[in-house]
């Protein structure tokens, strides 16, 4: 069962913020959500996470809903080098283990 | 070396081989995991150990076997390689068990012929 739904593709031009969306409108209240990307085909790379409040680090800024049903990942300015696929994920401690469930993620391709 | 290291980059493999991918920790982390990446299934969890000694299976076992002797290494083994273990594989770590924040490595690209 997927956790989140993400779009498959989105374009942002150079210099624009980059606002990628993510529904979890099954989140239960112990569920974290956190944003990696992918570059290439490198390994994933952890950019943020929160519960229900809004959060800020170097990288982006995500923008949790009041209901915690979705969330937006903010890259205040594009730049090439943040052509990525960017996975959203919730995370859950359950069962003795961490279940990070990564689905297929948003590709965002930043255009010159 | 500091953070993830796996071994080999890439290998091609014949089916009904043996094979191990190694992963290493330098962080101390306790927990650490595998995941393989399929083309539009975007990572799966494979097995995963919340500290040494300990082991568990993820979404998608089948087929691997993992060891956790100590903190920094945990590789895992294809008893017996099919085709359908061609993908690429991720090592991941965690401070602790019970949080969503992994650091991977940089990837086991294995062709199973």
């Amino acid at each position: 069962d997927a956790k989140t739904t993400q779009p498959t593709s989105m374009d942002c031009a150079e210099g624009r913020a980059a606002n990628l969306p993510c529904n979890h409108s099954t989140i239960s209240g112990n569920e974290y959500v956190y944003w990696y990307r992918q570059i290439h085909s490198q390994g994933p790379q952890y950019i943020i996470h929160g519960l229900k409040n809004n959060e800020t680090n170097e990288m982006a800024s995500l923008i949790i809903t009041e209901d915690r049903k979705s969330s937006t990942l903010i890259l205040p300015h594009a730049t090439l080098r943040d052509t990525a696929v960017y996975y959203c994920i919730v995370s859950d401690y359950s069962g003795g283990y961490q279940k990070v469930t990564f689905g297929t993620g948003t590709k965002l391709q930043v255009i010159p | 070396i500091a953070g993830i290291t796996q071994a080999p980059t890439s290998q091609i493999l014949a089916a009904g081989r043996r094979m191990t991918l190694r992963c290493t920790q330098d962080m101390r982390h306790n927990a650490m995991y595998w995941y393989r990446q399929d083309l539009g299934l975007g990572l799966r969890l494979i097995h995963y150990s919340n500290t040494a000694g300990t082991t568990g299976k993820g979404e998608v076992p089948d087929g691997y076997s993992v060891s956790r002797a100590n903190t920094d290494d945990f590789p895992l083994t294809l008893a017996s390689a099919v085709p359908s273990q061609t993908s690429v594989y991720f090592c991941a770590s965690s401070v602790i068990p019970n949080t969503g924040e992994l650091f991977f490595g940089e990837g086991s690209r294995l062709t199973v012929l």
